[in-house]
């Protein structure tokens, strides 16, 4: 199977300030047919998760532009250029490249 | 807009039985694949089964392989999880979720509790 280690695991943030989550992958996350299946999403207390971004940096529809998505091959971060007070919650990669579909382990977000 | 509702979810015992619905609605159901997702109290996300639009595939996590399947009826627009020999591992609040990949939408979860 498919390891997600996501870092840190738990992240304090000032609002206003930045946050950055890194998702490392045990192997290539390139499928063969040229796509990367690599998706973020945010859990707020008491919610369903959601996605934010969707084959590593494409920001689903009413997803505020202060997130972002980068990375290829093993190696994926999720930014948030300024924290704002509804971003408390546990953010998840996930990988649907490979079966089985597997997910990190989740960030918990938090304010400072 | 697109809706996926999950019901079904109970308390039962260990080694007893339960079927998970999702009702669809919003969307051509029969074109979209589906999973099945399931979080324990305090844990995090778990891919448990996923069936393909046209049911010519299946797929299982192996913690639930020969225990658990996963159907689906268009005439009905709906989802389901037949859950047998449940232990209490099992218990967690299910999701279901849209697309082979995307995972675009999500139900707001069933919860099964696996206890004597």
């Amino acid at each position: 199977d498919v390891v997600m280690t996501q870092s840190p695991l738990s992240l304090p943030v000032t609002l206003g300030q930045p946050a950055s989550i890194s998702c490392r992958s045990s192997q290539s996350l390139v499928h063969s047919d040229g796509n990367t299946y690599l998706n973020w999403f945010q859990q707020r207390p008491g919610q369903s998760p959601r996605r934010l971004i969707y084959k590593v940096s494409n920001r689903d529809s009413g997803v505020p532009d202060r997130f972002s998505g980068s990375g290829s091959g093993t190696d994926f971060t999720l930014k948030i250029s300024r924290v704002e007070a509804e971003d408390v919650g546990i953010y998840y990669c996930m990988q649907a490249t490979h079966w089985p579909i597997t997910f990190g382990q989740g960030t918990r977000l938090e304010i400072k | 807009q697109v809706q996926l509702v999950e019901s079904g979810g109970g308390v039962v015992q260990p080694g007893g039985s339960l079927r998970l619905s999702c009702a669809a609605s919003g969307f051509t159901f029969s074109r979209y694949a589906m999973h099945w997702v399931r979080q324990a109290p305090g844990k995090g996300l778990e891919w448990v089964a996923f069936i393909r639009h046209d049911e010519s595939s299946k797929y299982y996590a192996d913690s639930v392989k020969g225990r658990f399947t996963i159907s689906r009826d268009t005439s009905k627009n709906t989802l389901y999880l037949q859950m047998n020999s449940l232990r209490a591992e099992d218990t967690a609040l299910y999701y279901c979720a849209r697309d082979r990949t995307n995972f675009d939408f999500w139900g707001q979860g069933t919860l099964v509790t696996v206890s004597s």
